[in-house]
């Protein structure tokens, strides 16, 4: 079982409706992110919250949001999605980096996202 | 611009022999480098990593190669087994302060019975 926990596995929505991808880790993990993976395509990076600051924004678009409530739950609000927005949205999570060393990242088993 | 590459699509291994799975990637920036396995329907499963100042990891059946000066990463499993089965991602990253992994597109190892 993956220590990263994400909700819901699967969700359809309309271009018009507001929904939220929810991730949640109790592994004591300060750094959470974001991934989007089309069919065939490796995963990319969306956002990266480092400490629940919002540490890197790979220039996406508005209509999504991320939100980090506390250091173990991260989500991602979406609104007015378009139908190329469909992908499996992956969560994941890792200790913070430093100098000393570096740290694998965790993933969850992701949402599948039909925009419809 | 695909910084990690995985040139082959799909790797087909006899039960029992070694598997090889290679990566190259061009950024010489990068200094730590990961190997995923996934299964359908699920996420990527952290299997084993690599520091630049390293040139081989070992653990258990997986063994990760470095070759700084050809920029070039293996992965190598023996004995392979089915349950091996899965598609393989490289990844790499610099040490920036944050962990932003670049992916390879992939490798789908089947091992055969």
């Amino acid at each position: 079982d993956t220590e990263v926990t994400q909700t819901p596995k699967h969700l359809v929505m309309g271009m018009t409706n507001k929904k939220s991808l929810k991730c949640e880790q109790h592994m004591g993990h300060r750094a959470m992110y974001w991934y989007k993976q089309k069919a065939k395509k490796p995963p990319e990076l969306m956002f990266v919250y480092s400490y629940e600051k919002l540490s890197i924004n790979e220039s996406v678009p508005s209509r999504f949001s991320p939100e980090c409530p506390n250091s173990s739950l991260l989500n991602l609000h979406l609104h007015a999605l378009q139908p190329e927005d469909s992908a499996l949205y992956l969560c994941a999570s890792s200790q913070v980096l430093n100098r000393a060393g570096n740290s694998p990242l965790h993933f969850g088993n992701g949402t599948r996202l039909t925009v419809t | 611009d695909q910084q990690v590459k995985q040139n082959s699509p799909s790797l087909s291994v006899q039960e029992g022999r070694i598997s090889i799975l290679n990566c190259d990637y061009t950024n010489s920036m990068f200094d730590y480098f990961l190997w995923y396995k996934k299964y359908p329907a699920e996420g990527p499963t952290f299997l084993i990593s690599i520091s630049s100042i390293k040139d081989k990891n070992e653990d258990g059946r997986f063994t990760v190669f470095l070759n700084k000066s050809a920029k070039h990463l293996s992965l190598h499993i023996v004995p392979s087994q089915p349950g091996d089965s899965a598609v393989y991602f490289c990844a790499a990253s610099a040490a920036t302060g944050a962990n932003n992994l670049f992916f390879g597109t992939g490798t789908r190892l089947t091992v055969i019975p």
